[in-house]
């Protein structure tokens, strides 16, 4: 079982905020992944990455940006948040083709 | 352009019965496709996977279909339990999965007692 953690599970927060997601998997996995989540909706790909100082935007357009310094880490930065950024976060990570591992992802609101 | 799709947003089934989800997908170059069960609160959790070179792959109470004809797949789950109550997920990728996930809607599932 793959060990993924995500913090804050649940932030709100004000517009013009600086947020940072954080993302920590303690299996070596090389490749990680954020998604954003809206109730009822597909999982959609903001940004990936396939090893360290390895990064790439997704499916999705995203304000949000990443990086990748360590291996274990994965946090997303939203330098401003508004309120179209109310969504949930979900972070992954996986080894080779292997299927992705989830955290239990970020509920943001922004008021 | 979904190109993946899961048309029904929620199934109600008994307790006891089989459970069909299905999920169909427009890009031919699709060759692995995975199911995953996520409960409210919780990230999504892994199921089962099936290659386009299998039509069929079974791991305990859950089966996968896969129709590449068709492109369309199914998950079945006999016999049902109300643990399997949550959303499930599918997904799809190109090489084996060396290619990114793309995922349909959900299919929000409840198991009657």
């Amino acid at each position: 079982e793959a060990d993924i953690y995500q913090t804050p599970r649940y932030l709100v927060i004000g517009t013009g905020k600086k947020i940072t997601l954080e993302c920590s998997q303690t299996m070596g996995h090389d490749k990680m992944y954020w998604y954003q989540q809206d109730p009822g909706m597909e999982l959609h790909l903001i940004h990936y990455s396939y090893g360290v100082n390895s990064t790439e935007k997704g499916d999705l357009s995203s304000e949000s940006t990443v990086s990748r310094i360590r291996t274990e880490h994965f946090p997303l930065t939203l330098e401003s948040a508004r309120p179209s950024h109310t969504s949930q976060y979900l972070c992954a990570s996986s080894e080779s083709n292997q299927p992705q591992h989830f955290g239990d992802g970020t509920r943001l609101s922004i008021l | 352009d979904q190109q993946v799709k899961q048309n029904s947003p929620s199934l109600s089934v008994q307790e006891g019965r089989i459970s069909i989800l299905n999920c169909d997908y427009t890009n031919s170059m699709f060759d692995y496709f995975l199911w995953y069960k996520k409960y409210p609160a919780e990230g999504p959790t892994f199921l089962i996977s099936i290659s386009s070179i299998k039509d069929k792959n079974e791991d305990g109470r859950f089966t996968v279909f896969l129709n590449k004809s068709a492109k369309h797949l199914s998950l079945h789950i006999v016999p049902s339990q109300p643990g399997d109550s949550a959303v499930y997920f599918c997904a799809a990728s190109g090489l084996q999965g060396a290619q990114k996930l793309v995922f349909g809607q959900g299919t929000r599932l409840t198991i009657n007692p």
